[in-house]
Formats: C-alpha cells, structure tokens, sequence
C-alpha cells in the first residue's frame, strides 16, 4: 500500500534555530500534501496545504514565514520551522494525496515530535 | 462552525464487548466522505474505515463497522469484541466535496478509548 515517509520522528533544538521536517511518497506520486499540527491531547489541525511546483496555501493563523513549506516535487514536501521558539513544541504530521484517491485516499507519516528549548 | 464532533473525550469499554465511538458531521455539500483513525501513543495516524456519502451500505472492515445515518448527520464508528490493543485515540475525519486530491480532511476533537481487562 502507499507509504509516506516521515524524519525525523522526534527532534530536540535550541530556541531560535530552524528545523526542517521531510515527508516523502515511496511508492505514489503526491500532487497534495497536508501539513498538521497536534498539541498534546488535542486534535489535528491543519496548517496549509500544498501542491507539487506552487506555493502552499496557509490555514488562517499559520505564519507563513515562520512555517516554510516547499513542495519541489511529487515524492518529496517540507516544512521548516524557523527561529523556533518552546511555544512551536507540538507534534507534525503530513498527510499525502495522489492524483487518484482510493476510498482511503489519505496517507499520513509517522509525525515528528518537536521539542524546542 | 465545528464541521465534526466527537461528544466523547474518554470512553471505558470491557475487553471482548462491543464499543461504539459518536461522530456528527455537518455539511452542506451533497458528496463527502467519512473516515476513522486510530492514533496510538505513538503518534501515527492508522486508517480504520472509510464511508462516501453515496455508498448504499454501512462499511466494515474486519471488527470495525460505521453506523452511517445520513438524515441525523452521523457515522458512528463500532468496535466488535474490543482487545486491550485497542486503547488509543480514536478520530472521526471528513472530507468535503468529492475525492479530488486537493480536498482536505477536518478532524473531531478525538475519543479515548481505554480497554479494561
């Protein structure tokens, strides 16, 4: 079935520094990725959207500078949290679609545990 | 407004009894789609089952069944002989508009459930 890898699975930086989460497709060629943010014991929320070669589209209320998304191609998407601070610590979760979507149609990665200090 | 709802934050059910997890949806596009996740204290986002607005017939998979009530906006999803391995959070899922890669999905606010032995 489709996988999407996700790394890292957990990270630790310092405040201020930036930190770069990968989501690749191994088996599926991705024209959308999600990008979602979870808080401890909350639900997911989504941050923006992304399509192959544009821009991402940002959820209200998700800096766009401070989370760059590139989607450069159909296997692989980023997101960079940048000059992180303790209030980024959350958990990141992408979220891949091909062009065709079966009746499951969207395949998570593992998440990434951020922790910033 | 909350497009998905899940009334309950925790819920106790008996190794081996049936449990039933609540979800009401709302919306006003005639297509959509209904999913359950899984998610584990590890994080990871498990697919469960699947049900499109015009599917005639409640979808199962293996112990899990959704109670699809299209009238009352609701898509139960139902557990079948609980084992301690299903303790998790569980998350009701929709996704507006027809099964175009670029629709997104929205989450409930998660159930969790705990299995006694």
């Amino acid at each position: 079935g489709a996988v999407v890898s996700q790394h890292p699975s957990r990270v630790i930086c310092k405040s201020g520094t930036s930190v770069k989460i990968e989501c690749r497709s191994l088996d599926f060629q991705a024209t959308t990725m999600f990008w979602y943010r979870q808080f401890p014991k909350q639900s997911l929320m989504l941050m923006a959207t992304s399509n192959e070669g544009s821009k991402a589209t940002y959820e209200q209320g998700v800096e766009k500078d401070k989370f760059l998304i590139n989607h450069a191609s159909l296997t692989l998407s980023t997101l960079t949290v940048t000059s992180a601070h303790p209030e980024d610590s959350s958990f990141y979760i992408c979220s891949a679609r091909g062009a065709t979507g079966a009746s499951g149609g969207y395949t998570f990665g593992s998440g990434t545990r951020l922790t910033v200090v | 407004a909350q497009k998905i709802t899940q009334t309950q934050p925790g819920m106790f059910v008996q190794e081996k009894e049936a449990v039933t997890l609540d979800c009401t949806y709302d919306t006003s596009d005639p297509s959509y789609g209904l999913f359950w996740y899984k998610q584990p204290s590890s994080g990871e986002m498990i697919f469960l089952i699947y049900q499109g607005s015009y599917d005639q017939q409640n979808a199962t998979e293996g112990r899990y069944s959704l109670n699809f009530q299209k009238a009352r906006k609701s898509a139960n999803l139902v557990i079948s002989a609980s084992q301690l391995g299903d303790s998790a959070m569980y998350f009701c899922a929709m996704r507006d508009g027809g099964n175009n890669a670029g629709n997104m999905l929205t989450f409930g606010g998660g159930t969790r459930l705990m299995v006694k032995p």
